[in-house]
């Protein structure tokens, strides 16, 4: 079991620009969250799929977007990027059947907007 | 709004000693709590869950502590090794249908191990 994938690990991009980040979950998982990780902070909700639908969301700005396929891989598309959106981008996979308890989480992609 | 968040920063601990890692917490309602351990350049790591409905839970050389009472969340490990050293995060599953999965994190203690 490969667990959760993420990639790319590294990204640099240009400001005003728009990224796409890719995330495979977990075999048997169903449920895909996507959090935004700054340096020196803990992880921030962006938003959650499940059935190929926006299940909830956090506070964060309509240029996130993302998409969850019929095989439970997931996307998140960032437009208009700005400085700030650098940051560790982290995809968590779960099972809906299980409440969403234990979280596995992929190693992450780095954002970096210049 | 309602938050969890760490009392330390920073926790320096000696190779072979016990850490305590704690957690506060103020949504009352939180139905599930999680550790997980990050290690530089990497994802979280999970540890160890308890649930609302239980005081103590053990696992291989770490033991989750909750106090509903006072909202506080604690990580114990054990004979700390040099491999222990990284960032703790507790984490909060909101109990509410429509919010599970929701994962709240408190800021995060960072564990040095010396030896």
């Amino acid at each position: 079991d490969a667990g959760v994938t993420q990639s790319p690990t590294h990204l640099i991009k240009t400001r005003g620009q728009q990224v796409t980040l890719r995330c495979s979950p977990k075999s048997g998982h169903d449920t895909v969250s996507w959090y935004q990780q700054a340096l020196g902070q803990g992880p921030q909700f962006i938003f959650q799929y499940y059935e190929e639908e926006e299940r909830q969301r956090g506070n964060f700005p309509d240029r996130f977007s993302g998409h969850q396929f019929p095989n439970y891989s997931s996307e998140l598309n960032v437009n208009a990027l700005l400085l700030g959106d650098s940051a560790l981008y982290l995809c968590a996979s779960s099972f809906l059947g299980t409440g969403g308890t234990e979280a596995f989480f992929g190693q992450g992609t780095r954002l970096t907007v210049v | 709004g309602e938050s969890v968040g760490l009392h330390l920063p920073t926790l320096s601990v000696q190779e072979g000693d016990n850490s305590i890692i704690n957690c506060a917490y103020s949504n009352s309602a939180s139905d599930y709590f999680i550790w997980y351990k990050q290690e530089s350049g990497k994802g979280p790591q999970f540890i160890i869950d308890i649930r609302s409905n239980m005081d103590k839970r053990q696992g291989q050389r770490v033991t989750v502590l909750l106090n509903k009472t006072v909202k506080h969340l604690s990580l114990q490990i054990a004979a700390t090794q040099p491999g222990d050293s990284a960032v703790y995060f507790c984490a909060e599953n909101p109990k509410r249908a429509d919010s599970w999965g929701k994962l709240q994190f408190g800021a995060g203690t960072q564990v040095v191990v010396t030896p």
